[in-house]
């Protein structure tokens, strides 16, 4: 089992530009996450779903784009690049809500 | 806003001693979650405790939570040079969301 994997580990971006995180997890875990890490703060929920089909806003969704493709994944879409979007960027699955989560090993995003 | 806010943001102390450390949250919960993220790493789930529980082991792991004041302690006993990480504590709000701390920055010296 290869958990849940994250591509890509670090990107690079300009202001305005687009790009897509991708998650995947074998687990077969209905809920899937993405949070932000900043440093000082501490993770923040981007948005997160609940099973396949359905997505929800968390803590911070401003700026970002979600899309459960299936089951097993869960992307995240920056439309237009800004550089408070600078950040590392977790995905995360549970079984369901109210158990522990796995995490995946992160994205490194820079936007200059 | 943080939900939870972990207490002391940094601790250090030396192998063999035990460390402890605190969580305040704000609003009710369906329960409370302690991670461990290594330097660069992705958080790895510890231990859980639900709103009906005031006390887990696990392991060298010791968890309390006191609803009624709002925060849980971990203690981690006998500790190690390995257990150097930050630890956040989670808690898990209906329907799905998981609000984190600021996170405790663990040092233990050989």
């Amino acid at each position: 089992n290869a958990g849940v994997t994250q591509t890509p580990k670090f990107q690079v971006l300009k202001t305005g530009q687009s790009m897509t995180l991708q998650c995947a997890q074998d687990m077969n875990h209905n809920s899937m996450y993405w949070y932000r890490q900043d440093p000082g703060m501490g993770l923040r929920l981007i948005y997160y779903s609940a099973s396949e089909g359905t997505t929800d806003k968390g803590e911070v969704p401003n700026g970002y784009n979600v899309s459960r493709l299936n089951k097993r994944e869960f992307s995240l879409r920056l439309e237009s690049a800004a550089p408070s979007q600078t950040s590392v960027y977790f995905c995360a699955s549970s079984l369901t809500g109210n158990n522990e989560q796995f995490f995946g090993p992160g994205t490194r995003l820079t936007v200059l | 806003s943080q939900q939870g806010e972990e207490d002391p943001q940094a601790l250090s102390i030396q192998e063999g001693e035990n460390a402890t450390m605190n969580c305040s949250y704000k609003t009710s919960i369906n329960n409370l979650q302690w991670y461990r993220q290594n330097s660069g790493r992705g958080l790895v789930h510890l231990i859980l405790i639900r709103s009906n529980e005031r006390e887990k082991h696990s392991g060298r792991l010791r968890v309390t939570l006191d609803t009624s004041k709002k925060s849980s302690s971990l203690l981690i006993t006998a500790s190690r040079a390995a257990d150097t990480a930050s630890y956040f504590c989670a808690t898990s709000l209906p329907p799905q969301e998981y609000i984190f701390g600021t996170g405790t920055r663990l040092k233990v010296l050989a």
